[in-house]
């Protein structure tokens, strides 16, 4: 059974970092791209970004609203993929979802919490 | 503001059909096979019930079925049910490399 779990979302003030994992089972990790996608309180979804799997070149794009501050990563060996936000904003408070997939945005976890406020 | 358009809300009775339009551009939906549809209930995380315009993962009842002409995609659910009652969102490629959503569609089952 396929299954991801998102971890690391927590308060934080603006202009900190936060590091957000995904940890995946139940499928070979290394063969999909991944994908993170956030809702902000009562709002729709948002597309944050991917990663191609290593077999396809591994490429990263991202949203324009965070491109520059967020970088996604992966570790095969681990079956995890990883969400670094930097310079956060208020903005940025949402519940954090990782998916499998990229074009088709396959399987969600359940999400994670993370609140930007001073 | 979403790149791509969907009615804010629809509803329907028990048994009818309804219809949830996603509209965009030849940049994203008209230019790829590429769309998928996601279904959100209140608290939970979303599902993937259509893929590819026109594919439905396993376990997804044959009630739900999407479709698509030229930039706009259409989701179908037939025999509608109470736990029909969500927000479905779209989701499509794009020529930039990235995907967008659309902003949402509540459904309420009357």
């Amino acid at each position: 059974e396929v299954q991801l779990v998102e971890s690391g979302g927590s308060l934080v003030q603006p202009g900190r970092s936060l590091r957000l994992s995904c940890t995946a089972s139940g499928f070979t990790f290394g063969d999909y791209a991944m994908s993170w996608l956030r809702q902000a309180p009562g709002k729709g979804l948002e597309w944050v970004g991917f990663i191609k799997s290593k077999t396809s070149g591994g490429a990263t794009e991202y949203a324009a609203s965070v491109k520059g501050r967020f970088t996604i990563s992966r570790d095969d060996s681990k079956s995890i993929a990883y969400l670094q936000m930097n310079s956060l904003k208020t903005e940025d408070t949402a519940v954090y979802y990782c998916t499998r997939g990229y074009r088709d945005l396959g399987y969600w976890g359940p999400g994670t919490l993370v609140t930007v406020s001073s | 503001q979403s790149a791509l358009t969907q009615p804010a809300s629809v509803s329907g009775s028990p048994g009818q059909s309804i219809t949830i339009s996603c509209t965009g551009s030849s940049s994203d939906i008209g230019g790829f096979n590429y769309v998928s549809w996601h279904q959100q209930h209140p608290g939970k995380a979303p599902k993937l019930i259509i893929y590819e315009v026109t594919n439905r993962p396993s376990g997804v009842p044959d009630r739900f079925s999407g479709s698509k002409s030229g930039n706009t995609a259409s989701l179908t659910i037939s025999g509608l049910q109470a736990e029909d009652e969500a927000d479905y969102y779209c989701a499509s490629y794009t020529s930039s490399r990235t995907i967008e959503i659309g902003g949402g569609t509540k459904l309420t089952v009357l």
